[in-house]
């Protein structure tokens, strides 16, 4: 139990396009969601909090106009990347508070901006 | 100073060895996660501890919150457990250590 399923795993995309990425808990409802950003042998980084019905919490440093997040149901996180750059160009994962082990992780999305 | 600290870096080990991965943090926390990264991206939780030790088959997580350490341990580790090893740590939000990196030849 407890699986987020997220998608796409790899995009290519355009300069100057947008990208959404999906993540969505198959087996129970998650209120609150989490997306990270992690480069090229580096950490995971946290870009932000959501919370299903309200308005996501971002980290320092993290532009929300550019990393828009939406968290419109219990079982749905959608992130979009908008007007992407190559410097976007990283790995996207979430995660959801479940009540198993703690999190839950997605699979991840790998974003490559041409 | 990274609030959450891992050792070693990286790790190689032949296949049967007893392997240990060590973390070490100076924030107050809730829990903390031991995960495991595969080379394609995909994250798994393999443990979450707020005290004490845990066992799941070959691996083992102990914490010791008064000294804010924490330890994972493999025995008999296999080449298939090559992966990054990451502890996070949380309270409100999670920190993540810089990952170890095994890699276990047959």
């Amino acid at each position: 139990g407890a699986v987020v399923s997220q998608h796409p795993s790899r995009v290519i995309c355009k300069s100057g396009t947008s990208v959404k990425i999906e993540c969505r808990s198959l087996d129970f409802q998650a209120t609150t969601m989490f997306w990270y950003r992690q480069f090229p042998k580096q950490s995971l980084m946290l870009m932000a909090t959501s919370n299903e019905g309200s308005k996501a919490t971002y980290e320092q440093g993290v532009e929300k106009d550019k990393f828009l997040i939406n968290h419109a149901s219990l079982t749905l996180s959608t992130l979009t990347v908008t007007s992407a750059h190559p410097e976007d160009s990283s790995f996207y994962i979430c995660s959801a508070r479940n009540r198993v082990n703690g999190y839950t992780f997605g699979s991840g999305t790998r974003l490559t901006v041409v | 100073k990274n609030e959450v600290e891992q050792s070693p870096q990286n790790l190689t080990a032949q296949e049967g060895e007893f392997i240990t991965i060590n973390c070490s943090y100076s924030v107050g926390i809730s829990a903390l996660h031991w995960l495991q990264q595969h080379p394609g991206g995909g994250i798994v939780s393999l443990f979450m501890l707020s005290s004490g030790k845990k066992k799941h088959g070959r691996l083992i997580a102990t914490i010791n919150i008064q000294e804010k350490h924490s330890s994972l341990h493999i025995t008999a580790s296999h080449p298939r457990d090559s992966a990054v090893y990451i502890c996070a740590v949380n309270n409100n939000d999670m920190r993540f250590g810089a990952g170890t990196r095994l890699t276990v030849k047959p």
